[in-house]
């Protein structure tokens, strides 16, 4: 009963590194989501993903790129890592509006970059 | 844009003791409404929602009612108990195509035994 998997779990990365955070779902959901969750802030949409071939910017897109790869696959990448971009990453999939408008995270990764 | 607000970002009650989280909300759409939970160490999960004005939303007796009058949709328990204990975070989807949350800041519900 896998539902959203996220890897790495946790992640140290030194400034200006480069990295990819690998996600999949296997419920067949259309649409897929990268959050990213600080202090105080709640979760905040970094891209998503309306269906396969498709991705848009959400509300903190820079510094971060996505693919996706195909119906199940959503990658996050950061091209140069800053320690602004030190946070829990989630990763989330849904099907269809008609589905209900659950949305699934997976269990996060946490990334620290120093 | 929207965005959703609470107040409290923490809550202290003792078990048994009566809980209101406040969420309030802003959008120019006809939103549907959740709560999501969140353990340590977990990603949130879908806790309650409501789709449309007047629905009311329950779970493991938490209770919120979409209150389209006043915006709100406040999380509610008559008798909180230890394992209650998590972030509760508030959100809104507004989109007609498909679902793209708005979370609030998160309260933290600590409950003494």
């Amino acid at each position: 009963n896998a539902g959203v998997t996220q890897t790495p779990k946790f992640q140290v990365l030194k400034t200006g590194q480069s990295m990819t955070l690998q996600c999949a779902q296997d419920m067949n959901h259309n649409s897929m989501y990268w959050y990213r969750q600080d202090p105080g802030m709640g979760l905040r949409l970094i891209y998503y993903s309306a269906s396969e071939g498709t991705t848009d910017k959400g509300e903190v897109p820079n510094g971060y790129n996505v693919s996706r790869l195909n119906k199940r696959e959503f990658s996050l990448r950061l091209e140069s890592a800053a320690p602004s971009q030190t946070s829990v990453y989630f990763c989330a999939s849904s099907g269809d509006f008609g589905s209900g408008n659950t949305i699934y995270f997976g269990e996060g990764s946490w990334l620290t970059v120093v | 844009g929207d965005s959703v607000v609470q107040t409290e970002g923490q809550v202290l009650p003792s078990e048994g003791d009566s809980l209101i989280v406040n969420c309030s909300y802003e959008t120019t759409q006809y939103p549907s409404l959740f709560w999501y939970v969140q353990y340590p160490g977990e990603g949130p999960q879908l806790h309650l929602k409501a789709m449309k004005a007047n629905d009311k939303g329950r779970n493991k007796g938490f209770e919120a009612m979409y209150r389209k009058e006043t915006t709100s949709f406040h999380l509610e328990k008559d008798s909180v108990q230890e394992s209650d204990s998590a972030v509760y975070f508030c959100a809104l989807s507004a989109d007609t195509g498909f679902q793209k949350l708005v979370f609030g800041t998160g309260t933290r519900l600590l409950v003494s035994p």
